[in-house]
């Protein structure tokens, strides 16, 4: 059990917009920890695709966007592209296992 | 080209011991804290360790403290896991992970093609 939530599968068809939530606590997301996500490809390694909360890497399309309230941060992507379907992550710190901690993924399906 | 290359993966007994490296290339590794991060067979990411620019601070998941040792040689660009003790649950893809380098953010910015290992009798 992971101590970040994600919904284990989303889908959309093409062009939609989706979000994918990632639900913490108070000793993580609640307590002021960023939140970072990532994409993985089918047997690829993961890809950085949002820091601290809202920031995109270079090169990351602004398609994507993070956001986070209280103890919740979710990934939005808009104009959704069959490339998409892949695994996302979401990732923060928590201070009661003194260490970082992943959501189980969401798996995301274009239609 | 930024690049991060693992190796020393493979099939172990449980019980048995095994050391993963971690090739660093295309940027100034000495200057980036360091993560590794494992993936089990069909399963979600899960940080198993990290380690400080200098190497002087180590940080490390409850499911492996005490049995795996992280460190790092600035001077050969590279990272290292010692995994002791090993059991079948350790069985996963282990990945080396670069820090973005923005303090307490944690993001990992880099990753390698990662290595398997199997723990297995």
């Amino acid at each position: 059990q992971s101590v970040l939530t994600q919904p284990p599968s989303v889908s959309g068809a093409p062009g939609q917009r989706v979000t994918i939530s990632c639900t913490g606590g108070s000793s993580n997301i609640g307590a002021g920890y960023g939140v970072n996500w990532y994409q993985q490809l089918p047997g690829t390694a993961p890809k950085l695709l949002i820091y601290g909360n809202t920031n995109r890497p270079s090169g990351v399309p602004d398609r994507f966007s993070g956001s986070k309230s209280g103890t919740s941060a979710s990934l939005a992507i808009t104009g959704l592209q069959a490339e998409d379907e892949a695994d996302y992550y979401c990732q923060s710190y928590d201070s009661s296992l003194s260490g970082w901690v992943f959501g189980g993924g969401t798996k995301l399906t274009v239609l | 080209e930024v690049q991060l290359l693992e190796s020393g993966g493979g099939l172990i007994q449980p019980g048995g011991s095994l050391r993963l490296s971690c090739a660093a290339s295309g940027f100034t590794f000495s200057s980036y804290a360091m993560n590794w991060v494992r993936q089990a067979p069909g399963k979600g990411l899960e940080w198993v360790s990290g380690i400080n620019t200098s190497g002087g601070g180590t940080y490390y998941a409850d499911s492996v403290k005490g049995r795996f040792t992280i460190s790092r040689d600035n001077s050969k660009n590279t990272l290292y896991l010692q995994m002791n003790s090993l059991r079948a649950e350790d069985t996963a893809v282990y990945y080396c992970a670069k820090d973005l380098g923005i303090v307490g953010i944690g993001a990992l910015d880099i990753w390698g093609q990662g290595t398997l290992v199997t723990v297995s009798s």
